[in-house]
């Protein structure tokens, strides 16, 4: 596609059920970036890949949260036993990658989390 | 001390005046620099990208750069009420594979 897609955009998730959230990056894209952003507030880094390699993953607030991108393009950020401060949105952002002209973050729509 | 850092505001000004936006970082390896705009309930887009000191302008928008200082900056010039928004100051980290860290954001609202 000509963008970033993400889905679902909305999930209403129960405490302690495990949801997946999955990134669908601009083609060719190297570098894959996934933010949790909470209400007025920036976006918290949560992982970053260049290709399936999961260069940082520093930001994962607990063992509770895992990311992939096992072929080096969609990935999917998986959250286990939700938890109420989970719920915001999960932003994905793609670029080029190291190396290219510009570092532009070129974002999908988001996926609004919500924990009840 | 976070990565970047910006006033959170909200800043407010009147319609025409300029608006001052700044951020300061903590990497002294950074060397990329982005401002974005974020609507309420939209993702941030791209408006100014940096790389080296100095004054950069397109459009109404002036990004400025200071890597001793480590101190980034946006004006915005004759705001008008679509400027409205909350900006955020990013900082490509090279010598941490290139990632992106944000700051807070600072809430503008241009009043007419």
């Amino acid at each position: 596609g000509a963008g970033v897609s993400q889905s679902p955009r909305y999930k209403v998730a129960k405490r302690g059920q495990d949801v997946a959230l999955r990134c669908d990056p601009i083609s060719g894209h190297v570098s894959l970036f996934w933010y949790q952003q909470a209400l007025g507030q920036g976006p918290e880094f949560l992982t970053y890949f260049q290709n399936e390699a999961q260069l940082d993953k520093s930001g994962l607030p607990s063992d509770r949260f895992f990311a992939e991108r096992p072929e080096g393009s969609v990935s999917t950020l998986k959250i286990q036993r939700t938890q109420q401060e989970d719920s915001a949105v999960y932003l994905c952002a793609s670029s080029l990658g190291p190396g290219a002209k510009t570092g532009e973050l070129f974002f999908g729509e988001g996926s609004r989390l919500t924990v009840l | 001390q976070k990565e970047v850092e910006q006033n959170s505001g909200p800043l407010s000004v009147p319609e025409g005046a300029i608006a001052s936006l700044n951020c300061t970082y903590s990497d002294r390896g950074s060397q990329s620099f982005f401002w974005y705009r974020q609507y309420s309930g939209k993702s941030p887009e791209l408006i100014m990208s940096i790389y080296s000191n100095g004054d950069k302008e397109d459009g109404r928008f002036t990004a400025q750069l200071n890597k001793a200082s480590q101190y980034v900056s946006l004006l915005i010039r004759d705001s008008q009420p679509s400027d409205s928004a909350t900006y955020l100051c990013a900082v490509e980290r090279v010598y941490n594979n290139n990632d992106m860290r944000f700051g807070a954001g600072t809430r503008l609202t241009v009043k007419p």
